[in-house]
């Protein structure tokens, strides 16, 4: 089964700083990868994802996120933040298998300081 | 636009009680999904269902159903709601091909 692992739950940052939020995942192949965001009271919308070939995949809002087979990880960064991007993250794994359900890490809430 | 509502937005149900949420999507998409989020665990799979009239259990089934009526509609039961079950559900649909899951808004369940 593939799992996820978000190691830090809380991230504070400047705005204007740049960001990294760190994912790890499990999974016995190379598995689909996601990025999701949630802002306040709302459902979870897609960022980005990654299938495969080029491991730098870019986003929507200017974030980018980075595949690494060797390091089972699947970070996701921003150059510069700024206030709004303030909401909870997730990075997600699911199989590539059609039927497969994807499966979340714990999230980690970014606060972006003015 | 990708559209899945969810009723009731919030509800109060007291332990025993039993308790359907409701998830209806306009993608015609079939796969749907019903996860809870807690605090410090993230989203948890607990049914899902790829086609109408059938469902499968995901990672936390335990003390709820789940019903694929049509490929619209997905509810999940709780028969007999305990304390553990306050949280946040979310229902989510995805398209046969695709790998990107559209979330309704989320119902918050307090079980007293």
């Amino acid at each position: 089964a593939q799992s996820v692992t978000q190691p830090d739950a809380r991230v504070t940052v400047s705005e204007g700083a740049s960001l990294q939020l760190r994912c790890k995942y499990s999974s016995s192949v190379t598995p689909y990868l996601f990025w999701y965001v949630q802002y306040p009271r709302q459902g979870l919308q897609l960022l980005l994802k990654y299938y495969s070939g080029d491991p730098v995949v870019q986003g929507v809002n200017g974030f980018e996120a980075e595949f690494s087979k060797s390091n089972s990880s699947f970070h996701l960064r921003k150059a510069s933040v700024h206030w709004s991007d303030s909401a909870v993250y997730f990075c997600a794994v699911s199989r590539r298998n059609n039927n497969n359900a994807p499966r979340f890490g714990a999230g980690t809430k970014l606060t972006v300081k003015p | 636009e990708a559209a899945v509502t969810q009723s009731p937005r919030s509800k109060v149900a007291v332990t025993g009680g039993k308790v359907t949420l409701s998830c209806h999507q306009t993608n015609n998409h079939d796969y749907m999904y019903w996860y809870r989020q807690d605090t410090g665990h993230g989203l948890r799979l607990i049914h899902y269902s790829y086609v109408a009239d059938s469902t499968e259990k995901g990672d936390i089934p335990d003390g709820y159903k789940a019903s694929r009526p049509s490929q619209e509609n997905f509810s999940l039961i709780l028969e007999l709601a305990s304390l553990s079950q306050t949280a946040v559900y979310f229902c989510a649909s995805r398209d046969r091909g695709q790998d990107t899951q559209y979330f309704g808004p989320g119902t918050r369940l307090l079980v007293l």
